[in-house]
């Protein structure tokens, strides 16, 4: 079974446009990390951010957001006023401390185009 | 610092044949890590290691080797090249657990024709 779960394969938005990625993760442990990483065009990895189980306290840092609730499993991700250098693809990602400390289990990602 | 840097960027290979990607870090970290990508596949670890010497699975371990002898080096080998092993490859590094950030290569783009 997949252990995240980003649904949305694609999404297009013209600029300035809000935007939410959603991620919904499973897992047995209780005390877990999710992530988000970006992957620009060049193709490289950008952490984006960390949260554990323990914090589900949503977090702001510029246009950036993460809504994190235990209850439906999820992490969702928004953008605020979209710009063409958010266009990216982003993953959500799963570390499990308790039954897999060393695995970092992604999602598929989603490809975001922010168009012009 | 140049982070995490991999060596080649690009390769082609033919069935069968054998070659080493070479991923370094200059942060002193204690763990790594070797992933593949495949379109609509996400990230999938192959191998890692905890410590120099070390190494152990991942999810899709097949068809690869790893080396860990030095502290800052993790190698990926394949030994005999399959189509199926078309992919784009990323080295990560840690401080410790894979739950706290991850450090990624540009990655290498792997053709096996």
């Amino acid at each position: 079974a997949q252990k995240v779960t980003q649904a949305q394969t694609e999404i297009s938005v013209v600029e300035k446009e809000d935007v939410t990625l959603d991620c919904v993760y499973e897992t047995r442990d209780t005390t877990y990390y999710l992530f988000w990483y970006k992957q620009p065009p060049s193709g490289e990895l950008v952490f984006l951010i960390r949260r554990n189980s323990f914090d589900e306290q949503n977090e702001i840092s510029g246009r950036y957001s993460w809504n994190f609730q235990k209850s439906t499993s999820s992490f969702n991700f928004t953008i605020t006023a979209s710009q063409v250098v958010d266009s990216a693809v982003y993953f959500c990602a799963l570390s499990e401390v308790e039954t897999g400390a060393n695995n970092l289990f992604f999602g598929t990602g989603t490809r975001l185009t922010v168009i012009p | 610092n140049a982070g995490v840097t991999q060596t080649p960027k690009f390769r082609v290979l033919k069935t069968g044949q054998s070659m080493t990607l070479l991923c370094a870090q200059d942060m002193n970290h204690e763990y790594m890590y070797w992933y593949r990508q495949d379109p609509g596949m996400g990230l999938r670890l192959i191998h890692y290691s905890v410590g120099e010497g070390t190494t152990a699975k991942g999810e899709v371990p097949d068809g690869y080797n790893v080396s860990r002898l030095k502290k800052q080096n993790f190698l990926l080998g394949l030994e005999s090249a399959a189509p199926s092993q078309t992919s784009v490859y990323f080295c990560a590094s840690s401080y410790f657990l894979a739950a706290n950030e991850q450090f990624f290569g540009p990655g290498t783009r792997l053709t096996v024709l």
